[in-house]
């Protein structure tokens, strides 16, 4: 089953503008990963925050965590035509039999950044 | 450093025919992964290796599915026999593992390899 759910599921911006990606899951987790994925490409690792984290930066990236609304939000400043990707928020948690962790990614969130 | 290597990138097949999929993780990565990704979806995992010891299938269709990791290095996912809603892109994933299987950090992807069952 989906834990992540991203939101919006698409997102067309203007090369220049910022771009927010929203991620709401149901369960406590160890952490919770971005990734990015280009059209018929491997995903890619962007930036991990842990559960004990409220706010990390990368670059042009930046990432919340609000564990009590167990939610997750990603914003890429002055975007760029090539950040034209699919983003995908994964949470790190126990699997249901509580031995192992597992990630568990969402459906995505599609960017189109216009030049 | 190599990155996850996949073969084949692309395979079309009749349904009720038979594939394999091969993954080589990086060169130190305990945990190897295997996901199904349907077009316009996430990826689901299917098994999930620590070095050649299953951790995680549960979500492996088990009567048509089948994994392996030899020597908990290289992985081979079969299908046999295909269905129509086998087309998918299988990504094979690798990462370090601290202890007890909490891996805790990035999956490295390699390209995936594309499935149409016609």
């Amino acid at each position: 089953s989906q834990q992540g759910e991203e939101d919006p599921q698409a997102l067309s911006i203007q090369e220049g503008e910022n771009a927010t990606m929203n991620c709401s899951y149901k369960t406590s987790i160890n952490n919770l990963q971005w990734y990015r994925q280009n059209s018929g490409r491997g995903l890619v690792h962007l930036i991990l925050i842990r559960s004990n984290e409220r706010e990390k930066h990368s670059g042009r990236l930046r990432v919340t965590l609000d564990t009590s609304k167990k939610s997750s939000s990603l914003l890429i400043t002055a975007s760029r035509a090539a950040d034209t990707a699919s983003y995908f928020c994964a949470t790190d948690a126990p699997n249901s039999g509580g031995s192992n962790y597992k990630l568990t990614f969402g459906k995505g969130t599609l960017l189109t950044v216009n030049p | 450093e190599a990155g996850v290597a996949q073969s084949p990138r692309y395979k079309i097949i009749e349904k009720r025919q038979s594939v394999a999929f091969w993954c080589n993780p990086i060169s130190g990565h305990a945990t190897l992964y295997w996901y199904q990704q349907i077009l316009g979806q996430g990826p689901k995992l299917l098994i999930q290796f620590q070095n050649n010891g299953v951790v995680d299938d549960s979500q492996l269709p088990k009567d048509r599915f089948s994994a392996e990791r030899l020597k908990g290095v290289d992985s081979t996912l079969k299908i046999q026999p295909a269905k129509l809603e086998d087309s998918a892109v299988y990504l094979c994933a690798s990462s370090l593992v601290s202890d007890r299987g909490f891996h805790g950090g990035e999956l490295f992807f390699g390209e995936g390899s594309r499935l149409t069952v016609l």
